[in-house]
């Protein structure tokens, strides 16, 4: 069955550090992959979306790399402020508008 | 930035009782959507919705559920007979028609309490 895991449940990291979360997946052959946020009682917010045909994405201070041999992708963060504190899911995709599968999700503390 | 608002914000409900949550979602958006969110688990689809009808639903999307576009505007989750299991966040999404690689724009969810 298809598989999401991230890798770990909780990271903590000193502001102004990056942060590195992974996501890895088994029996997919996603098309793309996408990244959202999750606050605490808030809905998931889009924040980038890789192709398969691209190694690596950039948006400001987000950078997400996708390995289509791994079958993983990694969401930097760099110079981390606690404001970037929040739970990161990764959902990859086969087409545009199938559900979206999402991983249980790494939460990020940044500490100041 | 148009939004996909959610309403009620918290609905508290008796067991057994049936309970409609609504969405409006984002206005040139046809792609609409039900998460759930049980406390502490990852985020789970319910049911897509295009054109009129139901496109894909999860095996949570039991008979007990349905969905519905009253008008132009509203989305609605029914679930009839309430279990406790039901508590949960209740996520709606929409995206646009056209083209591929559509992120999905979620509301803020209904927490669904049944006591």
């Amino acid at each position: 069955s298809q598989k999401i895991e991230q890798n770990s449940e909780a990271l903590n990291i000193q502001e102004g550090k990056t942060a590195t979360l992974t996501c890895n997946y088994t029996n997919y052959s996603p098309a793309y992959l996408q990244w959202y946020r999750q606050d605490p009682g808030r809905g998931p917010v889009f924040l980038l979306l890789i192709r398969e045909n691209e190694k690596e994405k950039r948006k400001e201070r987000l950078k997400v790399t996708f390995d289509t041999t791994l079958k993983q992708s990694l969401f930097h963060i760099t110079a981390s402020q606690p404001a970037d504190s929040a739970t990161y899911l990764c959902a990859p995709r086969n087409s545009g508008n199938t559900p979206l599968v999402f991983g249980k999700g790494t939460r990020l503390s940044v500490i100041a | 930035e148009p939004e996909v608002t959610q309403t009620p914000s918290h609905q508290v409900t008796q067991m057994g009782q049936e309970v409609i949550l609504r969405c409006v979602p984002i206005s040139n958006h046809l792609y609409f959507y039900w998460y759930r969110q049980i406390l502490g688990q990852k985020v789970e689809f319910l049911v897509s919705f295009y054109n009129n009808e139901i496109s894909e639903k999860s095996e949570i999307f039991d008979d007990q559920f349905s969905v519905e576009r009253p008008d132009g505007s509203n989305f609605t989750l029914k679930i009839r007979s309430t279990k406790l299991e039901d508590s949960a966040m209740y996520f709606c999404a929409s995206s646009e028609h056209t083209g591929e690689y559509q992120p999905q724009h979620f509301g803020d969810g209904t927490r669904l309490s049944i006591l």
